[in-house]
């Protein structure tokens, strides 16, 4: 069973046009949800951590959001340079590990 | 500018060849990691080092290689054992030991099998 599912796989945005990205999670105990950008051919850019259900992070048009099951990208007004692929990752107590989603493919055309 | 250095950016290897993927940081950070990227799936743990001279083996070490003699170096050899080793393979570096710290990433080596 994924412990990290994300959704949609691809999402095509007008610019300007806000949106969510979605990654749920299944882990007996969250320690910490983290979110990255990638563009192709990169490595992952770090953008936010969260610890608890509740807290929000924000940096520009992005706004990051916890949940006990799941956590929220929001992107507000998005521009082309923010077509990237979004990966979070989840810390799960008593892992010695990260868990990664396969990504959710962002396309914002002009 | 501080960073994580990962070359080369493209290897090829031959049938019964090990290749070593070089990964250098300037962070002072303490714990290093490798991945692997594979399409449509997540990045995968192959060794992790938390500290200089000690290192374990993630979910898919087996035909990998490691060693961690300095802080700011922990390169990856991939060895003829790894029957299936095109991939996109990434360094990250975290300040501390612990899976709850964020991870920065180097930008990829990407290994193909000639």
């Amino acid at each position: 069973e994924d412990q990290v599912t994300q959704s949609p796989e691809a999402l095509r945005l007008q610019e300007g046009e806000s949106s969510s990205l979605n990654c749920s999670y299944t882990v007996s105990g969250l320690r910490g949800l983290f979110w990255y950008r990638q563009d192709p051919g990169k490595g992952p850019e770090f953008l936010f951590t969260l610890y608890s259900a509740g807290e929000e992070k924000e940096k520009e048009r992005l706004k990051a959001t916890l949940t006990k099951k799941e956590s929220f990208l929001h992107i507000t007004a998005p521009k082309p340079e923010d077509s990237a692929t979004y990966l979070c990752a989840v810390d799960e107590t008593g892992a010695n590990n990260l868990f990664f989603g396969t990504g959710t493919r962002l396309t914002v055309i002009p | 500018d501080g960073g994580i250095t990962q070359s080369p950016k493209y290897l090829f290897r031959k049938e019964g060849q090990n290749v070593t993927l070089s990964c250098e940081q300037n962070l002072n950070h303490d714990a290093m990691y490798w991945y692997r990227q594979d399409p449509g799936q997540g990045l995968r743990l192959i060794y992790y080092s938390q500290i200089v001279n000690d290192f374990q083996k993630g979910d898919i070490a087996e035909g990998y290689s490691v060693s961690r003699e300095k802080k700011e170096s922990f390169p990856l050899t991939v060895t003829s054992a790894q029957k299936n080793p095109t991939a996109f393979y990434l360094c990250a570096s975290s300040m501390r030991g612990g899976w709850n710290q964020p991870q920065h990433f180097g930008d990829g080596t990407r290994l193909s099998i000639l």
